[in-house]
């Protein structure tokens, strides 16, 4: 079966950097992804990682290991627009492809 | 481009009711998956379609089922409603199921069940 978690929470401050881990259980990877979600609004993709290492994005970047099971996004020079979900995501290949998501992480950014 | 689109934005029905949602992916876009969101399960993936055919299934029971046309266009239905299917449904749609399969969501169908 499929398992992701994630912390519920965060806060951070304005300007600050902060890093949400995601750890994840899978029979068949493919690909971890992060997406952003703002409050009433739909998901929109920020990463992907398919091979181990550091992925690099403006002020995100992301990181994964495949043999720990293991992912984090790191968020630079937070700003208040900043302050939204986050939702790691697994793409499985077990039994058909799914994309199977963490309950993500609520993240806010204080002045 | 456009982007997907999910109609109706809000529905409200009653236990024992039945009702079908529809998703246009992005023009190009074959591959179409669907998602219940609710505040304390996050996203619960339901189906996977590409190319007219279910690629997979998540465990939900059978009353909520899907589909794909030719056009990639799908729509889902769940009969027999019950107050705890009261969530936001979430269409996505990418290119095809492998490689790096970005998905673009569209803004959700709301239900609300009474």
């Amino acid at each position: 079966g499929q398992n992701i978690d994630q912390p519920t929470e965060m806060t951070a401050t304005e300007g600050a950097i902060v890093q949400i881990n995601c750890t994840y259980q899978t029979s068949g990877f493919n690909g971890l992804f992060w997406y952003q979600q703002h409050a009433g609004e739909a998901p929109t993709f920020l990463s992907y990682n398919v091979l181990d290492g550091l992925e690099e994005k403006g002020r995100f970047s992301s990181f994964l290991s495949r043999s720990k099971g293991y992912s984090y996004l790191l968020l630079k020079e937070l700003q208040m627009k900043d302050s939204a979900s986050y939702l790691c995501a697994v793409r499985d290949s077990d039994g058909g492809f799914k994309t199977i998501f963490g309950a993500g992480t609520r993240l806010f950014v204080k002045a | 481009k456009a982007g997907v689109t999910q109609t109706p934005r809000y529905l409200i029905k009653t236990r024992g009711q039945q009702v079908t949602l529809s998703c246009s992916p992005i023009s190009g876009h074959r591959s179409v998956s669907w998602y219940q969101q609710t505040p304390g399960q996050g996203l619960q993936f339901l189906f996977e379609y590409f190319s007219e055919t279910q690629r997979n299934k998540g465990n939900f029971p059978g009353r909520f089922s899907g589909r794909q046309f030719s056009n990639s266009r799908s729509e889902m239905n769940v009969s027999t409603l019950e107050l705890g299917d009261s969530a936001l449904y979430l269409c996505a749609s990418s290119l095809e199921p492998s490689g790096a399969n970005v998905l673009t969501f569209g803004a959700g169908s709301r239900l609300t069940v009474l």
